[in-house]
């Protein structure tokens, strides 16, 4: 069975810090990836997505970047964080061609 | 452009009566994917069903069904039989017509359920 990790679970980090967060899957290979946001009381934001190895789209400009080094790994970056990237941050997969996705347990990252 | 409307930003339900979930959509797209997740309070997302356009039958499963009416452009789900684990943020989704390869969803603002005994 597929199953798909994310840490750290929760981040406090001061604003200019960098950050990195890290999704991985087991247990499929060539998944499609994901990386959402979500803000206090609301709903999913698409922040990047990837069909393979370092093939990488951007949703949105913002301060965030994402790599995918392995076939089974992607990481959300930033190089200076601001008070505006904090939230709740999942990372999804699904099979390709899409289906439906499945997604890890989040990251919390709070800013200050 | 897809856009997923929730109205009901909170609802409550007694333990072992039906609920339904308001969800409406806006696409241009002639095929396109409905979806419903639940968030419990630990922030997992967690798929429950999924509906094609081009379905006729209505999705169900074990105790979720999704009320498809494509002319009104509504997906709402429906939760037989609730109980206090169904507390949760319940989230409508849609994938547009695929292209690139890509599985772009666009989420509603979700709908806060709560079962009450």
């Amino acid at each position: 069975s597929q199953t798909i990790h994310q840490w750290p679970a929760t981040l406090v980090q001061p604003v200019g810090s960098p950050l990195s967060l890290e999704c991985t899957v087991e247990g499929t290979s060539n998944p499609n990836l994901y990386w959402y946001r979500q803000a206090a009381g609301r709903g999913l934001q698409l922040l990047f997505y990837s069909v393979g190895i370092g093939q990488i789209s951007s949703e949105v400009p913002q301060n965030l970047s994402a790599s995918r080094p392995q076939d089974r790994q992607f990481i959300l970056s930033s190089k200076k964080l601001l008070l505006s990237d904090s939230g709740f941050y999942l990372c999804a997969w699904s099979w390709h061609p899409p289906t439906e996705q499945f997604f890890g347990p989040g990251t919390r990252l709070t800013v200050l | 452009a897809q856009k997923i409307t929730q109205t009901q930003p909170g609802m409550f339900v007694q333990e072992k009566e039906a609920v339904t979930l308001d969800c409406t959509y806006d696409t241009s797209d002639q095929s396109y994917g409905l979806f419903w997740y639940k968030q419990p309070s630990s922030g997992e997302m967690i798929f429950l069903i999924y509906q094609g356009s081009y379905d006729e039958q209505n999705a169900t499963e074990g105790r979720y069904s999704l009320n498809f009416q494509k002319a009104r452009k509504s997906a709402n789900l429906v939760i037989s039989a609730s109980q206090l684990g169904d507390s949760a943020m319940y989230f409508c989704a849609m994938r547009p017509d695929l292209t690139g390869g890509g599985n772009k969803l666009t989420f509603g603002t979700g709908t806060q359920l709560k079962v009450e005994l």
